[in-house]
């Protein structure tokens, strides 16, 4: 069966902290995708940043960067310089197929000033 | 900017009746799809389309129908409403043709309370 799995369901920083969400996944695929999407309160889910698994670099995009542990399946978001803004749920997805995706339960960032 | 729309955002109805929320994306994207998102269960796919007139199951299609007559518009029907369907509704879509990419786009999302 393909899982996600986000352990942590809630988690707090300071601003201008750094904060790391987990996510472990599970398939016997050699190629697939690996998304972690924000939901801010009240508003639209986006995508911050993707994996691809064919690729040993991490993804980065500015302050959001992944620490993608392939043969642990491992699939950790680091979020820097945390902003009050950042505050959302974030979901951890997987794409084995291209067309489904497998989301995980969720971690709700609380950013404190 | 690729747009997802869905028809309502809150949404309340009474057990029993027939209800149809509505997608429309303006990205000529061929995959859309329909999830339940409850809290501590993250994301549940219902159903999904890969194609006009074409269907497939997700994880819980138990009491829900889907209907997609035209490329952009996904509807999901709950036949008899039942106060368990009581959730977030979100609308995605995405397109093969991103290479390399495969992201899917939401929509904002419709809170169907039934009471």
């Amino acid at each position: 069966a393909q899982t996600v799995t986000q352990s942590q369901p809630e988690m707090s920083v300071q601003e201008a902290e750094t904060v790391t969400l987990s996510c472990t996944y599970d398939t016997s695929e050699n190629n697939y995708y690996l998304f972690w999407y924000k939901q801010p309160p009240s508003r639209q889910m986006i995508l911050v940043i993707r994996q691809e698994a064919y690729k040993q670099q991490n993804a980065t995009e500015n302050r959001f960067s992944v620490n993608f542990q392939k043969a642990a399946k491992s699939f950790s978001l680091k979020i820097s310089d945390s902003q009050l803004g950042d505050t959302a749920m974030y979901f951890c997805a997987a794409t084995y197929n291209f067309n489904k995706f497998y989301f995980g339960s969720g971690t709700k960032l609380n950013v404190k000033p | 900017d690729v747009k997802v729309t869905q028809s309502s955002r809150y949404l309340v109805k009474r057990t029993g009746e027939k209800v149809f929320l509505e997608c429309v994306q303006d990205m000529d994207h061929e995959n859309m799809f329909w999830y339940r998102q409850d809290p501590g269960l993250g994301l549940r796919l219902i159903y999904f389309s890969y194609d006009v007139k074409m269907k497939e199951k997700g994880d819980i299609p138990e009491g829900y129908s889907v209907s997609r007559e035209k490329k952009e518009r996904f509807s999901l029907i709950l036949e008899s409403a039942s106060t368990n369907q009581t959730s977030m509704y979100l609308c995605a879509s995405s397109s093969l043709a991103q290479i390399g990419s495969y992201e899917q786009y939401f929509g904002p999302g419709t809170r169907l309370t039934v009471t």
